[in-house]
């Protein structure tokens, strides 16, 4: 099982800033099937980037992603407002399928 | 584009079973795979198992192994979980999502609302 580590747990900043936020796998993760998630409360999670560093549907682009083998990083550019939530990252290499424990995003 | 809809809130008393209902609407149901993902409370995210309805065979968490039955109808495009033997550990939101078609990986791209199931 792919073991995924997210690092801060908590991120305070302020709209305007920069967000980086880390994702390290346990094992090299093959293809780089691996996802970034917008999660809100009381909402479902929202895919925001796959296959590493692919913006989904409808994404900004100041949404981005990068990484290879274990070590991978979310960056959110110039924050917004509706950009404090929780993140997660999720390998899709193959069954089990496993996800991060979460970054919170909150406004400082 | 595909809408994942789930049935809604359950209570139940441990030791009971719940069986959850994802409808499939405006996109191809039988060619991905389609998985329940739930949600503990201030928790994060856990991946349950998964089936592909053109296959029909589950697969499943190796801890959840005995406990979840997934299955799926194609002729109504609706996908189900059942969870047995509830604790109060299995108070949860639970979540489906589609993956991959057929056994191509891919990343859980469309998720439904989301069930709150609560053991008490």
């Amino acid at each position: 099982e792919i073991v995924l580590t997210q690092s801060p747990g908590t991120l305070s900043l302020s709209p305007g800033e920069r967000a980086t936020l880390s994702c390290r796998a346990s094992q090299s993760v093959s293809s780089n099937y691996l996802a970034w998630f917008q999660q809100k409360p009381g909402q479902a999670p929202r895919l925001l980037i796959y296959d590493t560093s692919t913006r989904a549907t409808d994404i900004p682009d100041r949404f981005s992603g990068s990484g290879s083998g274990t070590d991978f990083t979310l960056t959110i550019d110039r924050l917004e407002p509706e950009d404090f939530a929780v993140y997660f990252c999720h390998q899709y290499v193959g069954s089990p399928y496993t996800f991060g424990q979460g970054t919170k995003l909150d406004i400082k | 584009q595909v809408q994942l809809v789930q049935s809604g809130a359950e209570v139940k008393k441990p030791g009971s079973s719940v069986k959850v209902s994802c409808k499939a609407s405006g996109g191809s149901f039988n060619m991905y795979a389609l998985h329940w993902v739930r949600q503990a409370p201030g928790r994060g995210l856990e991946w349950m198992g998964g089936i592909i309805p053109m296959l029909g065979t589950a697969d499943y968490a190796q801890r959840f192994q005995g406990s979840v039955t997934i299955s799926a109808d194609k002729s109504t495009a609706t996908l189900y979980m059942e969870l047995s033997s509830l604790g109060s550990e299995d108070t949860a939101v639970y979540y489906c999502t589609r993956g991959g078609r057929l056994l191509q990986p891919g990343a859980f791209d469309v998720w439904g609302q989301g069930t709150t199931v609560t053991v008490s």
